[in-house]
């Protein structure tokens, strides 16, 4: 069965810093792998997808097979990218739904 | 404007009762899905759904039943509620990968 590990629950790091949120993934087929942002009581937004290979709001992330992670970065980090971040897997076909995995939540310190 | 959408917002309810959420989405998408979010914001897919098939979670108990009108929505039955069922409960659509995500209905059991 498919598998999405985010290790770190909760990230604290400083206004400036760069930000790196951990992604691994378990899957035997070839996955499409996404991250979404949950900001305070919001609605999760689709933030960034391996597809596109896009930055947005300055975030990046690349699949590596390899590995089979999909890390999400940013060189620097802004107060108001604070919220829940989701590391999401789709298995491809169909009507499957998102495999996602716990989370992280993200705090930008002034 | 074009989104998802969920009524109500809050649903407050006793033990044993049965209640429904809504879901609408206008942007065309031809797949919808139902997510829970529990209380430690651990988000898990209930069913997807789309006008050739239903594929449910097996975790999910059968108190819970999707209902499509048509295309656009996809309600969320739930007969017999238990505290357990406390959560946050996501509407999503999707045409192809990415998927849209409405704002969301917190359910609390008493």
């Amino acid at each position: 069965a498919q598998r999405v590990t985010q290790p770190e629950k909760l990230l604290s790091v400083f206004k400036g810093a760069p930000v790196e949120l951990k992604c691994n993934y378990s899957y035997s087929g070839s996955p499409e792998l996404f991250w979404y942002v949950q900001y305070s009581r919001q609605r999760l937004q689709l933030l960034l997808r391996h597809i596109s290979r896009e930055s947005i709001k300055g975030f990046t992330a690349d699949l590596n097979k390899g590995e089979t992670s999909f890390h999400l970065k940013k060189p620097f980090a802004q107060e108001e990218d604070s919220a829940m971040y989701y590391c999401a897997l789709r298995m491809g076909g169909g009507a499957d739904g998102l495999t996602f995995g716990k989370g992280t939540h993200l705090i930008i310190q002034p | 404007d074009t989104a998802v959408s969920q009524t109500p917002k809050y649903l407050v309810t006793q033990m044993g009762n049965d209640k429904s959420i809504k879901c609408e989405q206008n942007l065309g998408h031809d797949t919808m899905y139902w997510y829970k979010q529990d209380s430690k914001k651990f988000l898990k897919i209930m069913f997807s759904y789309n006008n050739k098939e239903l594929i449910i979670n097996e975790t999910v108990p059968n108190r819970f039943s999707p209902k499509s009108p048509d295309k656009a929505h996809l309600n969320l039955h739930i007969n017999s509620l238990e505290l357990g069922d406390s959560a946050v409960y996501f509407c999503a659509s999707s045409q192809g990968a990415a998927q849209y995500f409405g704002p969301g209905t917190r359910l609390t059991v008493t």
